[in-house]
Formats: C-alpha cells, structure tokens, sequence
C-alpha cells in the first residue's frame, strides 16, 4: 500500500520563477493538506483540499496556490519565488472525517532551495 | 500566540535509558487533539502517538507514552529504552477538533540524540 508520494524530491529555482509541487495521497484518503517547513522550525500550514476545493489556509501570500484533480492528487504552485521560501515542503493526506492520529499520513517532502 | 511550546532544543540520553521531552499547548478549545511526531533527517514526519483531550488514559504506543496532564496543558512524550535509531527531530502537535477535519499545529521541535 503506496503512502504519500511527493514530487520532486529537490528542487532548485532562481528569485522571481514559479514552482509547481506534486503530491500523490495515500491510497484511500481524499483530503490533502501541505506544510512548509523552514531549517530549524516546525512545519507551517498552507493550505487544505477537498473534494477540488480549498477548505482551510493558513497565513501565507496569495503567492501560494494550489489545486486538488478528481484523483485525489496535488499541486501546489508558487510564483515570485522569494529566498526565504527556501523549505521543505510536506503533503500530508488523510480521509475527511477520520480523527484517528494515525489517519494523518505525510509525504518526505520536496525541498525547494531558492537562489 | 504561540499555541505549541517545545522547550527543549536539544536533548542527549545514553542508550537503553528513558527520556522525557516537553510540550506544552494554548487552546481554548475543549475538543483537541495532540499528536507526536518523529523526523529523521530524510523528512518524512513519522506518527508516534496521539491523545485526545477526552482520553481518560494516557496514551501508550510501545516504547512510547504521553503523560498528558489537561489541567497544565502539557503532553510530554516518554520514551522508554532508548536506541541508537531514535535520534531524530521529534514535533509535538496540536488540532483543535475532534473531527479529523482541522490542520495541525506544530511546535519548533526537540531534537534528540542516542549515545552509545
């Protein structure tokens, strides 16, 4: 049973290009959250998606997008890329509804370094 | 506010020894839930334990228990027996529903190491 799949594993991008994230959920869920974590922090929450609908977000620029296919699948999109959104970015996915701890399943990350 | 505290930095334990890290919470909520989570340096976030704020026991997953104590808002993790493959960075975390349906909040971390 395949987890959550992230794609790519690592990324380099020059200030002021857009990026385009890719997360595979794990099988069964249909609910996809993303994370952005800078060195040394704990993950920050950017956004949630759900039936191809952004349900929650968090306190990030409008910089930040995303969307959700009819697959469950991912993306999360930044333009205007800033260095200090140098992170490593985590999907996590889960089944809306399921408050289990352990229905939360994240990703390995993309790590995205901006120079 | 900062709904998440992690006090503790960094932590050293010898080996085959138990260790104790700290994580305190802010809510007003009272249906919540806290979870741990495990970060080896390839970046997966790997679920550790979870306890929901109307548990009435204390979480306990193997090596791993949570002495959560409501009244002080505090959910420590313990980890009994340590091992070489438990340094890592370990996040406590917060979701302030019981539906499954909110995002979680993470604290700044511990990172933990195992000596020989």
């Amino acid at each position: 049973d395949a987890g959550v799949t992230q794609s790519p594993t690592h990324l380099i991008k020059t200030r002021g290009q857009q990026v385009t994230l890719r997360c595979s959920p794990k099988s069964g869920h249909d609910t996809v959250s993303w994370y952005q974590q800078a060195l040394g922090q704990g993950p920050q929450f950017i956004f949630q998606y759900y039936e191809e609908e952004e349900r929650q977000r968090g306190n990030f620029p409008d910089r930040f997008s995303g969307h959700q296919f009819p697959n469950y699948s991912s993306e999360l999109n930044v333009n205007a890329l800033l260095l200090g959104d140098s992170a490593l970015y985590l999907c996590a996915s889960s089944l809306v509804g399921d408050s289990r701890g352990d229905g939360y399943t994240f990703g390995s990350g993309t790590r995205l370094t901006v120079v | 506010a900062q709904k998440i505290t992690q006090t503790q930095p960094g932590m050293f334990v010898q080996e085959k020894e138990a260790v104790t890290l700290d994580c305190t919470y802010d809510t007003s909520d009272q249906s919540y839930g806290l979870f741990w989570y495990k970060q080896p340096s390839s970046g997966e976030m790997i679920f550790l334990i979870y306890q929901g704020s109307y548990d009435e026991q204390n979480a306990t997953e193997g090596r791993y228990s949570l002495n959560f104590q409501k009244a002080r808002k505090s959910a420590n993790l313990v980890i009994s027996a340590s091992q070489l493959g438990d340094s890592a960075m370990y996040f406590c975390a917060m979701r302030e529903d019981l539906t499954g349906r909110r995002a979680l909040t993470f604290g700044s971390g511990t990172r933990l190491q195992v000596q020989p």
